[in-house]
């Protein structure tokens, strides 16, 4: 079992590109979350998505815009980026009830 | 929202007891007290949860005051493998998680 696959590990963006991050998990959990991580500071939700079909803003969401595409996938999208999006991206999934996250190894991503 | 406060860092003597302490005196009744921990910059590992009960695991223990205000996370003998960011969190019953800013956690020889 891969748990939470994040892809690309790395990319370096110029301002205004667009891109998506994609994450994939295989545990069959119904909730999915992305969180972004500053240098030095904590994890700040941007979205998620309690259950397949929904998604929810989180603390941090300008900018992004995310898609569930089944159960399996929830994918962020950035359509212009900025300086300011740089920053490690974290998606998560949870099983339903009080199950805790279990996290993918992040997507670093550079907006020059 | 509920929000979480931590203090920045902590220090502890190897092979002492590491006592994280995390205020929440927003808590709502129905939302769960989580901690995680973060080595270096890996996706943050789960370590234990509880919602009034004080709980313990074969990592640690969860004590959280009666008044479901504040927990502290407590790793009975702290090892230089435990230096880490620890975070707590809180799930809501809407399955939103918010993270604390986390305690730096340096266990010295």
């Amino acid at each position: 079992n891969a748990g939470v696959t994040q892809t690309p590990k790395f990319q370096v963006l110029k301002t205004g590109q667009s891109m998506t991050l994609q994450c994939a998990q295989d545990m069959n959990h119904n909730s999915m979350y992305w969180y972004r991580q500053d240098p030095g500071m904590g994890l700040r939700l941007i979205y998620y998505s309690a259950s397949e079909g929904t998604t929810d803003k989180g603390e941090v969401p300008n900018g992004y815009n995310v898609s569930r595409l089944n159960k399996r996938e929830f994918s962020l999208r950035l359509e212009s980026a900025a300086p300011s999006q740089t920053s490690v991206y974290f998606c998560a999934c949870a099983a339903r009830d009080n199950s805790p996250l279990h996290f993918g190894n992040g997507t670093r991503l550079t907006v020059t | 929202d509920a929000k979480t406060t931590q203090p920045p860092s902590m220090d502890c003597a190897e092979g002492r007891a590491a006592n994280l302490p995390c205020n929440h005196s927003t808590i709502s009744g129905n939302e769960y007290v989580y901690w995680y921990r973060q080595i270096h910059s890996q996706g943050p590992q789960y370590i234990i949860h509880g919602l009034k009960n004080n709980e313990t695991n074969e990592m640690a223990s969860l004590i959280i005051t009666e008044d479901r205000k504040s927990s502290t996370l407590i790793l009975p003998h702290a090892t230089l493998r435990d230096t880490a960011v620890y975070y707590c969190s809180l799930k809501t019953s809407y399955d939103k998680v918010i993270f604390g800013p986390g305690t730096s956690l340096s266990v010295i020889p």
